[in-house]
C-alpha cells in the first residue's frame, strides 16, 4: 500500500495527558499537511510542511500543539495537556510540491475523557 | 473558518437515480477537489478540477469548475448503494496553493 498511513487509528486519553500521532506520507510527496475534523464539519487546516520546514500554522494550532517532520519524511503531531475540546479526527495528507491533489490518510480519532 | 457553502446538506435517493450537489463561495478558487468520506475513514479524492469551465468525469461521476471560479458542481449518475457517504467539496483559494478550504459536506443515502 503506497497511500498515506496514520497511526494510531484510535486513541482514548484522559484529560491532561499528552498524545502523539504519526503520519507517513506518500513517498515521493514533498508536502505534508495536518487537518482536524469535528463531527458534522469538513476538515480544517492546521499546518503544513514543505520537506522538513513547517511553513504555515493555523490559529487553530494552540501552543499545546506541536508538529515536526524530521528529515522531511514522516511527521508527528503532539498535543500536550489534552482537553476535551481536542476530541476530533486528526487527518494527515500529502501532495507533490505544486500542492494540487492532496491525498488523505485514514485519520486518527482522538477521544479525550 | 470554512468559507464554502455546500448544498444540499443531505439527500435521500433511490438506487438508479442521478444526484447533483454544488459548492459556492464568495472567493475565487484556483482548484476544486471533490472527496468522498466513509464513516471513520479519511476523505478519498474523487475528481480534481484546475480550469474555469472544465468538465471532468471519473466513471459515473462528473464535476465542473464554474466559469466564475467561485463554484463547482458534482453529479453522480445511476447511483448504487456503495455511493453512500459524505461528499466534500474543497478548494485552494487564489493566492494559497497549500491550504484546502472544505465545505461541510453532503450526506448521501441511497435506498436499494
Amino acid at each position: 500500500d503506497t497511500g498515506v498511513s496514520q497511526n494510531p487509528r484510535h486513541k482514548i486519553t484522559k484529560r491532561g495527558q499528552n498524545v502523539t500521532f504519526r503520519c507517513d506520507p506518500i513517498s515521493e510527496h514533498n508536502r505534508l499537511y495536518w487537518y482536524r475534523q469535528t463531527l458534522g464539519q469538513g476538515p480544517e487546516f492546521l499546518t503544513y510542511f514543505q520537506n522538513e520546514a513547517q511553513l504555515e500554522k493555523s490559529r487553530l494550532l494552540s501552543d499545546r500543539f506541536s508538529a515536526e517532520r524530521p528529515k522531511g519524511s514522516f511527521s508527528t503531531l503532539e498535543i500536550q495537556r489534552t482537553e476535551q475540546g481536542d476530541s476530533a479526527m486528526y487527518l494527515c495528507a500529502s501532495s507533490r510540491t505544486d500542492g494540487t491533489e492532496a491525498f488523505f490518510g485514514q485519520g486518527t480519532r482522538l477521544t479525550v475523557v | 473558518g470554512q468559507q464554502l457553502n455546500q448544498s444540499p446538506q443531505s439527500m435521500f435517493i433511490q438506487e438508479g437515480e442521478d444526484v447533483s450537489m454544488n459548492c459556492t463561495s464568495s472567493s475565487i478558487f484556483n482548484t476544486w477537489l471533490w472527496y468522498k468520506q466513509d464513516p471513520g475513514e479519511g476523505p478519498v479524492l474523487l475528481i480534481a478540477l484546475y480550469k474555469a469551465g472544465e468538465l471532468t468525469s471519473n466513471g459515473r461521476l462528473t464535476a465542473q469548475f464554474g466559469i466564475t471560479r467561485k463554484d463547482s458542481f458534482l453529479n453522480i449518475s445511476a447511483s448504487i448503494p456503495s455511493d453512500v457517504g459524505i461528499y466534500f467539496c474543497a478548494g485552494y483559494k487564489r493566492g494559497s496553493n497549500y491550504k484546502l478550504t472544505f465545505g461541510k459536506g453532503t450526506l448521501l443515502t441511497v435506498n436499494p
